[in-house]
């Protein structure tokens, strides 16, 4: 059974700090990976989508990267900023023995990332 | 801007009502996803469709069921609410495996 885990829980860093957000899984047979950052109340909005052939993608100031032989990823965000305060979440899919996905996604308990002014 | 809708945005009913949540979704995706999330956990899949007439059941075990008569609409029933169903329940589309996930900004559950 895949396990998603994400370190640290919570984090809170000033404004304009480079930080990096982690999430491990069990598995190491995944289809894909995704980030997503949840705002208080709201939905998940999908951030970075990371194929299990790539080692990583970017998205203005957010760089994630997948090293699937170690069952980890991490999320970099580059110059912080209030705005990006949310709770990112990592989620994996899972890859079956034909070679493509049941589709179902596990997903980490999240990280919740505090920026302050 | 999202493109997945959910309705009611809040709700609120006694034991043993039966309620509907509404999901719908304009980008003509085929695969959709109900997930219940409660505070500071993650998200549980509780049903998934590939397509019209197309569902099957998630991970975590729940006495609501769906249908999927049209490929916009994935509507998710509570035949008898139960205090334990009081949780945040939020839709999701996608076009493919290898595609975001899209996600409605959810139905928060009450049941008393």
């Amino acid at each position: 059974k895949q396990e998603v885990t994400q370190i640290p829980a919570a984090l809170s860093v000033p404004e304009g700090e480079n930080l990096v957000l982690n999430c491990s899984f069990t598995d190491s047979a995944i289809y894909n990976l995704q980030w997503f950052r949840q705002d208080p109340g709201k939905g998940l909005t999908s951030l970075l989508l990371i194929q299990s052939s790539q080692r990583e993608q970017t998205s203005g100031r957010l760089n994630a990267s997948l090293d699937k032989s170690s069952g980890r990823s991490t999320l970099y965000i580059a110059a912080s900023q209030p705005g990006d305060s949310a709770t990112y979440l990592c989620a994996v899919r899972l890859l079956n023995a034909g070679g493509t996905s049941y589709g179902k996604l596990t997903f980490g308990q999240g990280t919740i990332l505090t920026v302050h002014p | 801007e999202a493109d997945i809708y959910q309705t009611p945005r809040y709700l609120v009913i006694g034991t043993g009502k039966k309620i509907t949540l509404e999901c719908s979704q304009t980008m003509g995706h085929d695969k959709m996803y109900w997930y219940q999330q409660d505070p500071g956990m993650e998200l549980h899949l509780i049903h998934y469709s590939y397509g019209v007439n197309s569902t099957e059941k998630g991970d975590l075990s729940s006495e609501s069921t769906v249908s999927r008569i049209r490929t916009e609409h994935f509507p998710l029933t509570l035949e008898s609410a139960r205090p334990s169903h009081t949780s945040q329940y939020l839709c999701a589309s996608s076009t493919g495996y290898n595609s975001p996930l899209h996600f409605g900004n959810g139905t928060r559950l009450t049941v008393t």
